[in-house]
């Protein structure tokens, strides 16, 4: 059974930085393309961003939102994949979702991030 | 603003069978794979329908997908409480590199 586990949410002021992680189980992680995708309170689903398999080249895109201000990574070694967010807005108050990237076939239980003073 | 265009709200009575659009471009759904996610309240979207009109396992044949040009629509039969819930549609978009969704569609079950 695929597993996808959010975790690193929480409370942080405008301008801030948190880094937020998703640990994947039941899958081949190494070979996965892998999203973000988040849902601000009360709004639709807005895709984040992807970072593809290293043996496609490890490469990622990026929603022109967050572009310059979020970096996706994955460790292969943890089954790890990791959304740093830098210079948040409260426009980034969203619940974080980790999902496989090729279709957006498994989804995990979402992180909540709360820009706020 | 959504890329893709879908109803904000849909409603039926239990049995009946009710359609939700999805409006998209060329870009988008005219030139890719459309998908279909459920989202009962307080949890994540569940995987519905993919590549137009495949349903993964465990999903009720209750739900059909298709396509047409630059539009999409899932059809839900034989309507349930349980399918009470915001359903959307996405795809991949060729000129923004990235998936991109529709608004949601709450559907009701009077």
């Amino acid at each position: 059974e695929v597993q996808l586990v959010e975790s690193g949410g929480g409370l942080v002021e405008p301008g801030g930085s948190l880094r937020v992680s998703c640990a994947a189980s039941g899958l081949s992680f190494s070979t996965a393309w892998m999203s973000w995708v988040r849902q601000a309170p009360g709004k639709g689903l807005e895709w984040v961003g992807r970072i593809k398999s290293n043996a496609d080249g490890g490469t990622t895109d990026y929603a022109a939102s967050v572009k310059g201000r979020f970096t996706i990574s994955r460790d292969d070694s943890k089954d790890t994949l990791y959304l740093q967010m830098n210079s948040l807005r409260t426009e980034d108050t969203a619940v974080y979702y980790c999902t496989t990237a090729r279709e957006l076939d498994y989804w995990g239980q979402g992180t909540l991030v709360t820009v706020s003073s | 603003q959504s890329v893709l265009t879908q109803p904000p709200s849909a409603s039926g009575t239990p049995g009946q069978r009710v359609t939700i659009s999805c409006f998209g471009s060329s870009s988008n759904i005219g030139s890719n794979y459309v998908y279909w996610f459920q989202q009962l309240p307080g949890t994540a979207p569940k995987f519905l329908i993919y590549r137009n009109s495949q349903r993964p396992s465990g999903v009720p044949d209750r739900f059909s997908g298709s396509k047409s040009g630059t539009s999409a629509s899932l059809a839900i039969s034989g309507l349930r409480s349980e399918d009470e819930a915001d359903y959307y549609c996405a795809a991949w978009d060729d000129s923004l590199s990235g998936w991109v969704f529709g608004g949601g569609t709450w559907l009701t079950v009077l």
